[in-house]
């Protein structure tokens, strides 16, 4: 079985430019949530998916992000427009929609820098 | 709010030496509590989880943790460190099932031969 699959692995982007970052979760796998830890910080919340509805987005830092998933599958998470302070690493998990079953299985992340 | 504690950035274990990592955390209600590990240009992996049940948790690699309740801990021991333990680890609550994950900020465990 595949695990969570991100890309890209890397992404070097200007301040003002548009990036999107992809993430496919473990097929099945209803709950979809994005993270991301800024250098030498805590791994934070940004939002979660159960299917295709956003579930929380409590964490989303303002409204240059957006994250979508359509179709109930794969999601993408937009900046734009990148500013510095939006440089670190995008962590992508999932899990399924099973009682008991509350680890989330993660992605091995998008590494963003914004110069 | 939920918040988690790791006391020490950095660990420096000899190989075959006792692994403790700290943790603690705040939580209104009953958590769950995972801890997780990330070795170089990888995601996180599952180590271990405390749901119910059974305080003391068993996971991979020869990890262990024991909740409890009292101290609001969840410490992460490994009798005999390896040089491949090196990597860093993360403590993690949740409120309950399926919901966000609360994380520390990481301990970098370093095993010298």
């Amino acid at each position: 079985e595949a695990g969570v699959t991100q890309f890209p692995s890397h992404s070097v982007i200007e301040k003002g430019q548009t990036v999107t970052l992809r993430c496919d979760p473990i097929s099945g796998h209803d709950n979809l949530y994005w993270y991301r830890r800024v250098m030498g910080k805590e791994i934070k919340f940004l939002l979660h998916f159960v299917k295709e509805s956003k579930q929380d987005e409590s964490g989303m830092p303002n409204n240059r992000f957006l994250a979508e998933r359509t179709g109930g599958t794969y999601s993408t998470l937009k900046v734009q427009p990148a500013e510095l302070e939006d440089s670190g690493v995008y962590f992508c998990a999932s899990s399924p929609a099973l009682a008991g079953a509350y680890e989330q299985y993660f992605g091995p992340g998008t590494r963003l820098t914004v110069t | 709010a939920q918040s988690v504690t790791q006391l020490g950035s950095h660990v420096s274990v000899s190989e075959g030496a006792l692994v403790l990592l700290r943790c603690n955390y705040s939580s209104s209600v009953p958590p769950y509590l995972f801890w997780y590990v990330q070795y170089p240009n990888q995601g996180l992996q599952l180590l271990l989880k405390y749901t119910t049940g059974a305080t003391l948790v068993k996971g991979i690699n020869g990890f262990e943790a024991e909740f409890k309740k009292s101290e609001t801990s969840f410490h992460l021991t490994k009798p005999s460190a390896h040089m491949s333990d090196a990597a860093e680890y993360f403590c993690a609550v949740q409120n309950t099932g399926f919901q966000k994950l609360v994380f520390g900020t990481g301990t970098r465990l370093l095993v010298s031969p």
